[in-house]
């Protein structure tokens, strides 16, 4: 399977619990891309890379939220001290950006659920 | 502030018939325009997309209208099929710039036999 892959596609957690998610792009993917669903809305922005440097982080990103890409290869989301509010299902896209004008036909992953009970 | 608005929740069409999602938006600097799909359980898969230089594009059962001036888009599915039943997100960005992907809150197709 070459797609984009998430891991784990859900998690569970107790409120003020730190949980990370992680996500594997398409390999000559150089774009990786955070976007956070809730139900009844559309995929919202959370972050995203351009190989390993995270060039935008959307004001939903709270301090609480950090997302990395060591050697702009899979992606790591952590959340800490969760929240009943963090409640969602977090996306995670890749893309080719053949330089230039923007490409932005995302290929998302299955997502990972998160309940903060 | 929505930038990009689906204001209809569901859509029910009978199968073989032609289902119409429409997608507002209000953004004017938005030139790009595309249609996802979801599945259940599943990520978003990528339909269709238009450039702000057209005002129309056609892909097999697929063809989306673009209305600039009325900042206005639909998506229109001839003939539906019941495995056309999913969410369906408009999506916006500038094509020339960095603007990542603003999605519209999806509307869920039911495509009846």
């Amino acid at each position: 399977d070459t797609g984009v892959s998430q891991d784990p596609r859900h998690k569970i957690t107790k409120r003020g619990q730190n949980v990370t998610f992680r996500c594997d792009p398409i390999s000559e993917h150089n774009r990786l891309y955070w976007y956070r669903q809730t139900l009844g809305q559309g995929p919202e922005f959370l972050t995203y890379f351009q190989n390993e440097a995270q060039l935008e982080k959307s004001r939903l990103l709270s301090d609480r939220f950090s997302a990395e890409r060591p050697k702009g290869s899979f992606s790591t989301l952590e959340i800490q001290r969760t929240e009943q509010g963090d409640s969602a299902m977090y996306l995670c896209a890749s893309s080719l950006d053949p330089g230039g004008a923007t490409n932005e036909k995302l290929f998302f992953g299955s997502g990972t659920q998160l309940s903060v009970l | 502030d929505q930038q990009v608005k689906q204001n209809s929740p569901s859509l029910s069409v009978q199968e073989g018939r032609i289902s119409i999602l429409n997608c507002d938006y209000t953004n004017s600097m938005f030139d790009y325009f595309l249609w996802y799909k979801k599945y259940p359980a599943e990520g978003p898969t990528f339909l269709i997309s238009i450039s702000s230089i057209k005002d129309k594009n056609e892909d097999g059962r697929f063809t989306v209208f673009l209305n600039k001036s009325a900042k206005h888009l639909s998506l229109h599915i001839v003939p539906s099929q019941p495995g056309d039943s999913a969410v369906y997100f408009c999506a916006a960005t500038s094509y020339s710039g960095n603007t990542p992907l603003v999605f519209g809150k999806g509307t869920r197709l039911s495509v009846i036999a």
